[in-house]
């Protein structure tokens, strides 16, 4: 079955920085993935959503790429800010187009 | 306006007694689903409703009963609870059941604590 992993140390960088989190899954290259964002006590959030016939995504800093060869999504933050502290999820579907497996998510500290 | 909302937001119980989550939704979306997120932070779907009718059912113990009485709500009975069900309970929905185009939008959780 498909698998996610998501590096489980958190992240440190420095404000202004720019922060690079890694998705990578297991078996068959999927047919799109997602990238949420979830701050503690609260449910996940929607970011962006990349297909396999993509190789890039940007919504203002933020930017994601679907490698189908490495099996791997990238997930950059340019011009950090402490406010992007939090713990970024990848997802992608497994079984059916309706069914969202999740990794368990790298946490960003960004200091000031 | 929260566009999903849970009750209760903490649920604290006992081992064998029967509890209830409620969701509602106020977006217009067909699709509703529950995910537990447990102590490694990974979520898990249970189940998925589109138009009221089931449509995922994980392997789930059959003492989780999830409701729909209309496309807006989805409520998740639990009986008999285990000391294992303790975790955190998210509801959330999509606008279609196809996620290639249609993200999931989530509740804050239902955190549960089983003593």
């Amino acid at each position: 079955s498909q698998k996610i992993e998501q590096n489980s140390e958190a992240l440190n960088i420095q404000e202004g920085k720019t922060a690079t989190l890694t998705c990578n899954y297991t078996n068959y290259s999927p047919a799109y993935l997602q990238w949420y964002r979830q701050d503690p006590g609260r449910g996940p959030v929607f970011l962006l959503l990349i297909r396999e016939n993509e190789k890039e995504k940007r919504k203002e800093r933020l930017k994601v790429t679907f490698d189908t060869t490495l099996k791997q999504s990238l997930f950059h933050i340019t011009a950090s800010q402490p406010a992007d502290s939090a713990t970024y999820l990848c997802a992608l579907p497994s079984g059916g187009y309706n069914k969202l497996i999740f990794g368990a998510g790298t946490r960003l500290a960004v200091h000031p | 306006d929260t566009a999903v909302s849970q009750t209760p937001k903490y649920l604290v119980t006992q081992m064998g007694n029967d509890k209830s989550i409620k969701c509602e939704q106020n977006l217009g979306h067909d699709t509703m689903y529950w995910y537990k997120q447990d102590s490694k932070k990974f979520l898990k779907i249970m189940f998925s409703y589109n138009n009221k009718e089931l449509i995922i059912n994980e392997t789930v113990p059959n003492r989780f009963s999830p409701k729909s009485p209309d496309k807006a709500h989805l409520n998740l009975h639990i009986n008999s609870l285990e000391l294992g069900d303790s975790a955190v309970y998210f509801c959330a929905s999509s606008q279609e059941w196809q996620l290639d185009n249609s993200p999931l939008h989530f509740g804050n959780g239902t955190r549960l604590t089983v003593t």
